[in-house]
């Protein structure tokens, strides 16, 4: 079966620094990846998403980027964090049934 | 990006009652989504449809895909504790997985002890 991992869980970082976050997905071949960032209490936000290695599209402007180097792995990055980066990150595969299945975010908060 | 609208935004209930919840779009989707999340989670998925006017469930959950496809109702029967957390609503144009969701704003359920 597929599952989808993410990390870290929690990530307090100060406001200039450099962002990683990490998504892999296992037992599925060529999925099309997702990158969402949920305020507080608040909806999910799509910043990225990714249908082939190498495929990256961008769904607002702001301080983040998105790469897929590899067929099942999504990496989302900063080069200098803001303190309006911090949220909780989400990263989803979305299956040929249209299912979205994601991972169990990253909190990140930016000091 | 568009986004669904999804009311009520919060909902404050006894346990034992029954909820109702909905989202609305101004365009047509061809599947609809529901889905739970509990506080420092991911999502999890509820119910899936994929045609107008279908009626799924899931145990005490049911969801319906609206008849006109601008629309979806979840219903869940008898609340218990653990049904707290945030529902979400998403939809998609296609039948297809190549095409990307679009999320409503949630509704946050709390049950009054």
């Amino acid at each position: 079966s597929q599952t989808i991992h993410q990390w870290p869980a929690t990530l307090v970082q100060p406001v200039g620094s450099p962002l990683s976050l990490e998504c892999t997905v296992e037992g599925t071949s060529n999925p099309n990846l997702y990158w969402y960032r949920q305020a507080a209490g608040r909806g999910l936000q799509l910043l990225f998403y990714s249908v082939g290695i190498g495929q990256i599209s961008s769904e607002v402007p702001q301080n983040l980027s998105a790469s897929r180097p590899q067929d099942r792995q999504f990496i989302l990055s900063s080069k200098k964090l803001l303190l309006s980066d911090s949220g909780f990150y989400l990263c989803a595969w979305i299956g040929t049934n249209t299912e979205a299945f994601f991972g169990q975010g990253t909190r990140l908060t930016v000091v | 990006g568009q986004q669904l609208n999804q009311s009520p935004q919060s909902m404050f209930i006894q346990e034992g009652e029954d909820v109702s919840m909905n989202c609305t779009s101004s365009s047509i989707f061809n599947t609809w989504l529901w889905y739970k999340q509990d506080p420092g989670e991911g999502p999890v998925l509820l119910i899936a449809l994929y045609k107008a006017g279908e009626l799924t469930s899931n145990g005490r959950l049911t969801a319906q895909f609206g008849i006109t496809r601008k629309d979806s109702f979840l219903n869940i029967s008898a609340s218990i504790p653990s049904d707290v957390g945030i529902y979400f609503c998403a939809g998609q144009r296609s039948n297809f997985g190549n095409e990307k969701l679009t999320f409503g704003t949630g509704t946050r359920l709390t049950i009054i002890p």
